[in-house]
């Protein structure tokens, strides 16, 4: 077990809807950053929040964003959602505020299917 | 953006085999992270190095920061290792610090 909680396990929704993601860092861990993981493209990098402000921005689109809470929890929203979005969502958290530093530890992921 | 690939994509060996993943990228980084994802889909960071060497039991992860080159090595391999190993870079020089990731080797232990 990693220790970040990531819910729910699945999702199935349809083109154009609007979804929540949510993240719970492991316990003092102050980096949260989302990930996604499609058949063609692998793994993405998205975006990271670090102690509530946004650290590093990846390949989001402008129809998802992030934000990260005073408990330090994180939300990622899809919106406008279209076929392609079907993917597997992941967050990791890490003490430090730069992946160069250490070990990411990973939840457990959200499977998105658009329909 | 750097490139990072890996090889083997598919590798199937027995048991007790050793068993070498590699991993090159393009452009200088800080670090070089190697994570294991299993079928069920969950992933864990297996290894984080900057240089040289790391050791966790039967893994073993080398980086060679001139020549732009890690290899992950698993001795006397079984069939729990099964799964897909994937090597992921965090740049140097400023930038995003998310990870940017290979495509992953899948590894098949037979028993």
């Amino acid at each position: 077990d990693s220790g970040v909680t990531q819910t729910p396990k699945h999702l199935i929704t349809a083109t154009g809807q609007r979804v929540t993601l949510r993240c719970s860092p492991r316990s003092g861990d102050l980096s949260v950053y989302w990930y996604q993981q499609s058949l063609d493209q692998g793994l993405q990098f998205l975006i990271q929040y670090y102690n509530g402000e946004e650290r590093a921005k990846g390949n989001i689109l402008e129809r998802f964003s992030a934000q990260q809470f005073p408990d330090l929890h994180s939300e990622l929203n899809l919106s406008s959602l279209e076929l392609g979005d079907s993917a597997l969502y992941f967050c990791a958290s890490s003490s430090r505020d730069r992946a160069t530093n250490e070990k990411l530890f990973f939840g457990s992921g959200t499977q998105l299917s658009v329909l | 953006k750097n490139e990072v690939e890996q090889s083997p994509q598919n590798l199937t060996a027995q048991e007790g085999e050793f068993i070498t993943i590699n991993c090159s990228y393009s452009v200088g980084i800080s670090a070089l992270h190697w994570l294991q994802q299993h079928p069920g889909g969950g992933i864990v960071s297996l290894f984080m190095l900057s240089s040289g060497k790391k050791k966790h039991g039967r893994l073993i992860a080398t980086i060679n920061i001139q020549e732009k080159h890690s290899s992950l090595h698993i001795t006397a391999s079984h069939p729990r290792d099964s799964a897909v190993y994937i090597c992921a870079v965090a740049e140097s020089g400023g930038g995003a610090d998310g990870l940017t990731f290979g495509k992953g080797t899948h590894l098949i232990i037979q028993p």
